[in-house]
């Protein structure tokens, strides 16, 4: 059973383009993230979702906007994308402060 | 704000050594701080989980130390193999354990 699961996995698309990410996680999480890893293998945080309610925003451009419908599910969705938007991104799970479950990636080519 | 840093960035050793991979971090208000292994073209692995109240934790032939006083931690591996070759992330939870910071990693190498 897949804890936390993002789709797509990979996806190669062009410059100006809007295109999301969804993320699921069955593991009754009251917490949700969408993180980056950049092509230096880097992870940031962009955004942490705690009961459908945006906690934590950090400094991501307005071009990327979270939704998150339920606790279960937060989608990221990027409007414009440009080549710097490149990168792997990660969703995760918790409880507040607790073991943080990650979804094995989608891989974002923007061309 | 939090940062953290990794030390070494790269390690490689032959097999059955012992190894300390080196985390510090500059605030210590955290939540706790956790270890991750990441294997190429993959998530991250959880691997151990320290809370802020706790010195050190094991999980088999991997034990993880906290010092929240001078913000460090180590994870130290025993007999290491092949199999453990991957990048180990060290991270901190804020205070309020909603945001997690991580180290830049360290990228390890066993040959057989």
């Amino acid at each position: 059973d897949t804890a936390v699961s993002q789709t797509p996995k990979y996806l190669v698309t062009q410059m100006g383009n809007d295109k999301s990410i969804k993320c699921e996680q069955n593991l009754g999480h009251d917490t949700m993230y969408w993180y980056k890893q950049d092509s230096k293998k880097f992870l940031k945080i962009m955004f942490s979702y705690n009961n459908k309610e945006l906690i934590i925003n950090e400094t991501v451009p307005n071009r990327f906007s979270p939704k998150s419908p339920d606790k279960a599910h937060l989608n990221l969705h990027i409007n414009s994308l440009e080549l710097g938007d490149s990168a792997v991104y990660f969703c995760a799970s918790s409880r507040v402060g607790n073991t943080i479950y990650f979804g094995e990636g989608s891989w974002l080519t923007v061309v | 704000k939090q940062e953290v840093t990794q030390i070494p960035a790269a390690l490689s050793v032959p097999e059955g050594e012992n190894l300390v991979l080196n985390c510090s971090f500059t605030d210590s208000a955290i939540y706790n701080l956790q270890w991750f292994r990441q294997d190429p073209g993959k998530g991250l692995t959880s691997l151990l989980l320290i809370q802020s109240s706790q010195r050190e934790q094991t999980s088999g032939r991997l034990n993880a130390s906290l010092d929240k006083s001078s913000g460090r931690s180590t994870l130290y591996i025993a007999a290491s193999q092949p199999g453990d070759s991957a990048t180990y992330l060290c991270a901190a939870f804020n205070n309020a354990g909603n945001m997690l910071t991580f180290g830049g990693g360290t990228r390890l190498m066993v040959k057989p």
